[in-house]
This record gives structure tokens, C-alpha cells and sequence, in this order.
């Protein structure tokens, strides 16, 4: 199946920094692109969508000030975690989409998570 | 919007029975429903999804069974082994539409050596 990686895997910052987490498609062009939170034994909670060349749409109660996602090509989402607090910490996990050829419609490839923790 | 509702919440078989989780959804619109598997400290992984026009999917020990008039669809694992042990998701979204999943709450499964 199509590779979706996410850099760094774990980071650790203190608290007022901002943190940056990168989503790469490896193998194909994603159009969409998400970015899901995940707390400990909890669900997958939608943060935001984003499409190559357009702003992301937030999910209600969801910053976008705080957390700025940047889909700038059809290969990488990034996602910036502006002055991070303790509250902040989580797991945070992209998926990738591609509408068409290999990716059938609505199938989405999850990355391996990135583990936030702010000191 | 849609609400996608799982249970159990945990389960623990032992090696070789089968296991059962089902979902049920609110949004009659949804048309696309996947399963994934995630295990500690790793990202979910599709295992089946199966499609609104079809009621039944299977591949290889696993099925995925669609009810469209209950609103309800299920995992089914049979030969479990030690390694099917991770926590599952079921998912439901609407092709056409927003293509958000919106998940369920997961299933965490023990299989028992």
C-alpha cells in the first residue's frame, strides 16, 4: 500500500516553543491531507484537513492560530505547534489521500504518529 | 453529524476464537466504512473497509459485515492469534461528500496464547 512517513517521531520542547511535525507522502501524490490528535486508550480526534494549495479547514475547537498546517506541495503537510503548553502534549498522528489511480476514494494512509511532549 | 458508536470496548479471546466488534452509525448518507488496526505507539493501519453496495467483504481470517438499514457493520476475526492483539477502529465517512472518517472509540483486543 502507499507510504505515508511523519518526521520527528517523538520531541520533546518546553513549554512557549513552537514545534514543527512534518507529513510526507512517500509513494504518491496526496491531494488531501489529515491531521488527527490522539490521547492516551482514546479515539483519533480530526484536527484539520488540508488541501495542496489551499488553506486548511479546522474542525470546531480547534486553533488554527495554535496549530498551523501548511500544505504546500502534493507530497508534504506540515504541522506547526505554536508556544506549545503541557496541554498540548499528545500524540498526533497525518493520513494521506489520493483521489483516483492507486487510492480508491475516501481511503486514507495513516503515518506512524509523532509523540508531542511539552515540558 | 455523524456519530459512530463501538463495543465492546475491550476484548479478550483466547488463540484460535473468533472475535466480534461491531459499530453502529447515525448518518444514513455515510457510504464507506473501514476497519483499522493500531497497535501501542504506532499509527492505525486499514486491515478491510467494505462499501455501502455490498452487504459482506472478507479477506482471508478476517470479514466485514454491512447492515445499511440498522445502520450497523462489524469486524469479525476468525483463527485469532496472539499478533491480532492491538486496539481496532471502525470508521465511517461519506464518498462525495466531506471524505472525513469520523471513528469510534476502538476495541482493544487480547488474544490469549
Amino acid at each position: 500500500g502507499a507510504v505515508v512517513s511523519q518526521h520527528p517521531s517523538r520531541v520533546i520542547c518546553k513549554s512557549g516553543t513552537s514545534v514543527k511535525i512534518e507529513c510526507r507522502s512517500l509513494d504518491f501524490q496526496a491531494t488531501t491531507m489529515f491531521w488527527y490528535r490522539q490521547f492516551p486508550k482514546k479515539s483519533l480526534m480530526l484536527m484539520a484537513t488540508s488541501n495542496e494549495g489551499s488553506k486548511a479547514t479546522y474542525e470546531q475547537g480547534v486553533e488554527k492560530d495554535k496549530f498551523l498546517i501548511n500544505h504546500a506541495s502534493l507530497t508534504l503537510s506540515t504541522l506547526t505547534v505554536t508556544s506549545a503548553h503541557p496541554e498540548d502534549s499528545s500524540f498526533y498522528i497525518c493520513s494521506a489521500s489520493w483521489f483516483g489511480g492507486r487510492a480508491r476514494i475516501n481511503e486514507q494512509f495513516f503515518g506512524p504518529g509523532t509523540r508531542l511532549t511539552v515540558l | 453529524g455523524e456519530n459512530v458508536e463501538q463495543h465492546p470496548s475491550t476484548l479478550s479471546v483466547q488463540e484460535g476464537d473468533s472475535a466480534v466488534i461491531k459499530c453502529t452509525y447515525s448518518d444514513s448518507a455515510s457510504n464507506y466504512f473501514p476497519w483499522y488496526k493500531q497497535e501501542l505507539g504506532k499509527g492505525p493501519q486499514l486491515i478491510i473497509d467494505i462499501r455501502s453496495n455490498v452487504g459482506e467483504k472478507k479477506d482471508q481470517r478476517i470479514a466485514v459485515t454491512l447492515n445499511k438499514t440498522a445502520k450497523h457493520f462489524s469486524l469479525h476475526i476468525t483463527e485469532t492469534q496472539p499478533e491480532d492483539s492491538a486496539v481496532y477502529f471502525c470508521a465511517a465517512s461519506w464518498q462525495g461528500g466531506s471524505e472525513k472518517l469520523v471513528f469510534g472509540k476502538g476495541t482493544k483486543l487480547t488474544v490469549n496464547p
